[in-house]
């Protein structure tokens, strides 16, 4: 069974520039999350998807950063313009999202993003 | 959210058994105690999650204290392939209250296993 798929593995930009990260989470799998790891930190979550509808994004920036999961599928995110600040590592994860159950997530390798 | 406190480093031998502590006094009583790795280069995977009881599966056991204020990871042979960082994470059930959860990590564990 093919784990969650992150595309591209290593991007390399120069600052003010766009970015666009994707995501194909587990077959399944009803939710979806997009986290942000900084070198030496545990990964911070920045929007969480149920389907379609981001249920949690409150640590998002939305002024530069905008996600979406048009089809409750596979998911993209993207930073608009990146800022140096922004190399870091982009997490996606996903879960089955059953009510009452046990929800493990599972990560994909990330994509590892530098700004110069 | 509950914080936990775990050393920032471990150091251990091939084929010994790891203990690694988590501290949580702030838990609250509905908390899961989760732990999750992550091997250098990858994302973290799911290690093992207990409510009070002692709990088992194939890669390791949590104890968990009895006022549930700490908890125990327990590699019983530690391998090379463990050498990782080790996060324990007490459950944010979020605004939904259901099933779907957050992930609050700390800084975890970095374990260091020697040959």
């Amino acid at each position: 069974e093919a784990g969650v798929v992150q595309s591209p593995r290593y991007k390399i930009i120069e600052k003010k520039q766009p970015v666009a990260f994707w995501c194909n989470p587990i077959s399944g799998h009803n939710t979806l999350y997009w986290y942000l790891q900084n070198l030496g930190q545990g990964p911070e979550l920045l929007i969480r998807y149920e389907n379609e509808e981001a249920v949690d994004d409150s640590q998002l920036p939305k002024d530069r950063f905008s996600a979406e999961r048009l089809k409750g599928v596979d998911s993209t995110l993207k930073i608009q313009p990146a800022e140096l600040g922004d190399s870091a590592v982009y997490l996606c994860a996903s879960s089955l999202g059953l009510a009452g159950g046990y929800n493990e997530q599972f990560f994909g390798p990330g994509t590892r993003l530098t700004v110069l | 959210d509950a914080k936990t406190t775990q050393p920032n480093s471990m150091e251990s031998n091939e084929e010994e058994p790891v203990h690694l502590p988590c501290n949580h006094s702030t838990i609250s009583g509905t908390d899961y105690i989760h732990w999750y790795r992550q091997l250098p280069s990858q994302g973290p995977e799911y290690v093992i999650h207990g409510l009070t009881s002692n709990v088992n599966n194939r890669m390791a056991s949590l104890a968990i204290a009895e006022d549930r204020k700490s908890s125990t990871l327990i590699l019983h042979r530690a391998t090379l392939r463990d050498a990782a960082v080790y996060y324990c994470i007490l459950r944010d059930r979020g605004d939904s209250g259901g099933s779907n959860y957050k992930l609050t990590f700390g800084k975890g564990t970095l374990l260091t296993v020697n040959p």
